[in-house]
């Protein structure tokens, strides 16, 4: 079974420019999470979506946010990007709770 | 304020010696603890959670158990492939999708 595929795997943008990551979350998993990784701060919550409607969010600025589109895929998206966003950023998809939550490997995103 | 604490910050063991992680947490009220093993560039990958004190679960060479303020995930006769950072984390009642992370146990195992 396919497990939550995230795209690009790598990325480099320079300050001030926006990006755009995705997220295909495991079949059947409506739960889509997202997290900022750096080496000082470690995992972070940044939101949570479910059947297309932001359930929880973190407390990252404004200029972090996402979408989940009905086919449960997700989007995050970073506008006026700083030195500091540079990160792993990593998606989690959940069919329930109880199961638990599948992360993907990851994007890789540098800002120079 | 939610927090999780994970200790020792890093572990170095030779193959067979058997020791544990602790995992201390401080929240409002616990949904579900989690552990993950996360290893160089890859996402973590799920490995137990736990939902209330005294419960205890297993998987291969790990085990992990739950009191009230922490958890321990012990880890008997570790091989080198169980080298990974392993990450504890907890779910709040009422937060949906957000797990509160630790900042991780960095295992090393030599042979």
């Amino acid at each position: 079974k396919a497990g939550v595929t995230q795209t690009p795997r790598y990325l480099i943008k320079t300050r001030g420019q926006q990006v755009t990551l995705s997220c295909s979350p495991i079949s059947g998993h409506r739960s889509v999470s997202w997290y900022q990784q750096t080496p000082g701060q470690g995992l972070q919550f940044l939101f949570e979506y479910f059947s297309e409607t932001q359930r929880n969010k973190g407390n990252f600025p404004g200029r972090f946010s996402g979408r989940q589109f009905s086919n449960s895929r997700s989007e995050m998206n970073v506008s006026t990007l700083e030195l500091g966003d540079s990160a792993l950023y990593l998606c989690a998809s959940s069919f329930d709770e109880v199961y638990g939550y599948t992360f993907g490997s990851g994007t890789r995103l540098t800002v120079v | 304020e939610d927090q999780v604490t994970q200790s020792p910050e890093a572990l170095r063991l030779q193959e067979g010696e058997s020791s544990s992680l602790n995992c201390s947490y401080t929240v409002s009220g616990l949904r579900g603890l989690f552990w993950y093993r996360q290893d160089p560039g890859k996402g973590p990958e799920f490995l137990f959670t736990l939902y209330s004190a005294g419960e205890e679960k297993e998987k291969e060479r790990l085990k992990a158990t739950l009191t009230k303020k922490e958890s321990f995930l012990h880890i008997t006769a570790p091989k080198p492939e169980d080298s990974a950072t392993y990450l504890c984390a907890v779910q709040v009642k009422g937060s949906q999708g957000n797990l509160i992370f630790g900042k991780g146990t960095k295992l090393s195992v030599k042979p």
